[in-house]
């Protein structure tokens, strides 16, 4: 397996412009995690599914933020409208419940 | 929810010198996990530790969990200069598979 996969790896946008960002999920794992890394918050918990359903959400920090998961291969997090407090590094995670999260690359937002 | 909190921070050793790092948290928790992140990279599971477990090995690690302190230790012996990275405690509860992770601890072997 390729592991999660995540895309793009870097995002540059202006302010206001929508951001799309993908995961495809290690096959079989049926929960798939949204992170967020900045240096001043760490990581945090932005939603999460389990079985392609949205369980807690919690952690979405603002109604611009919204993830789809419509099949147990993919799923995206889309900003609309981004800001510039939105730049950091956006983390997909999968598991099968019964080990550890295997992490994608991430990819690095910068919102200008 | 449960917050994984690493200490100390930052630890600047040689190589072939043991790292050791701890975790505490607050709640009630089903096992603590701990990865290892590089500079510039996702998080690498390491190791996980159950909440009926004290102890653990894997390779150079060792890890303990002592559910009374609502703390646990990473032990990385004889350190390699590839050990240099963030290592992160993050705590599981009972009922649920969210991860919630603390703030890392910043390792850094010297050649």
């Amino acid at each position: 397996d390729a592991g999660v996969i995540q895309s793009p790896r870097h995002e540059v946008t202006e302010m206001g412009q929508e951001v799309t960002l993908r995961c495809k999920p290690i096959s079989g794992h049926n929960s798939l995690f949204w992170y967020r890394q900045t240096m001043m918050r760490g990581l945090e918990l932005l939603i999460y599914f389990n079985n392609n359903v949205p369980i807690d959400d919690s952690g979405m920090p603002e109604d611009r933020f919204s993830a789809k998961m419509p099949n147990a291969s993919f799923s995206t997090l889309k900003i609309q409208p981004s800001e510039p407090r939105d730049s950091a590094v956006y983390f997909c995670a999968s598991s099968d419940d019964r080990w550890g999260y295997t992490f994608g690359s991430g990819t690095r937002l910068t919102v200008v | 929810s449960q917050q994984g909190e690493e200490d100390p921070q930052a630890l600047s050793i040689q190589e072939g010198e043991n790292a050791t790092m701890n975790c505490s948290y607050k709640t009630s928790i089903n096992n603590l996990q701990w990865y290892r992140q590089n500079s510039g990279r996702g998080l690498v599971h390491l190791i996980l530790i159950r909440s009926n477990e004290r102890e653990k090995h894997s390779g150079r690690l060792r890890v303990t969990l002592d559910t009374s302190k609502k703390s646990s230790s990473l032990l990385i012996t004889a350190s390699r200069a590839a050990d240099t990275a963030s290592y992160f405690c993050a705590t599981g509860g009972y009922g649920n598979n969210r991860l919630a992770f603390g703030k890392g601890n910043q390792v850094v072997v010297i050649p």
